[in-house]
């Protein structure tokens, strides 16, 4: 069956410019994960949500950033005001249930001019 | 705090030579571990996971790893290794009693020779 998908797989940005990625679960997943992988490190996790409440956003790194889940499946992450520093890949994952092996999707290569 | 060492930024190994990826971690109570194997512009692949039970692990592809308790250790093992194994490597750890979130390693690059 189809797999975690990701739009656009690049965004390429002003600094200070607005953007938005897309991240469409596995069907009937519910719980819903973003992390973030820079060059050479491993994904760092940002937030995850159950159902369509975020159930743990501590990995946000600051107000900049923000993620919604409206109808409990696909999620889209904002960023506002993108500084260089946010270049990196941005990965979802989702997962049957909370606690559930996570899969991810392709990542979206985020890249801030 | 949970954390996970990837010692080894790279391996590299000869084709048909057995391979191992260290990965060491620290949680407060109980893990979960997970390898998850990344290919060039390909999203991470799980491999395999350590819930409970059999400390020796059966994954994808003929990769196994063995849980070690007491050396807080789950090393990715295969006894014959493959040029198309050639990618990298990353271990993770959930806390079992924590939230959902996995906590990554560094990454470990194999490259197998032929």
């Amino acid at each position: 069956g189809a797999g975690v998908s990701q739009t656009p797989s690049n965004k390429v940005t002003e600094k200070g410019k607005y953007v938005e990625l897309r991240c469409d679960p596995i069907s009937g997943h519910t719980a819903l994960y973003w992390y973030r992988q820079s060059l050479g490190q491993g994904p760092e996790f940002l937030i995850y949500f159950q159902g369509t409440g975020a159930a743990d956003d501590s990995g946000l790194p600051n107000d900049r950033f923000f993620a919604v889940r409206p109808e409990g499946s696909v999620s889209t992450l904002k960023i506002q005001r993108t500084e260089r520093g946010d270049s990196a890949v941005y990965l979802c994952a989702s997962s049957l249930n909370s606690g559930d092996t996570q899969y991810f999707g392709p990542g979206t290569r985020l890249t801030v001019l | 705090a949970q954390s996970v060492a990837q010692p080894e930024d790279q391996v590299n190994v000869a084709e048909g030579n057995p391979l191992t990826v260290k990965c060491t971690y620290s949680v407060s109570g109980n893990p979960y571990l997970f390898w998850y194997v990344q290919y060039p512009n390909r999203g991470l692949q799980f491999l395999l996971k350590y819930i409970t039970g059999d400390n020796l692990v059966k994954g994808s592809y003929g990769f196994e790893a063995e849980f070690n308790k007491s050396q807080t250790s789950f090393h990715l093992k295969k006894p014959s290794a493959l040029v198309s194994d050639s990618a990298l490597y990353f271990c993770a750890v959930r806390d079992r009693a924590g939230t959902y979130k996995y906590i990554f390693g560094t990454g470990t690059r194999l490259k197998v020779l032929a």
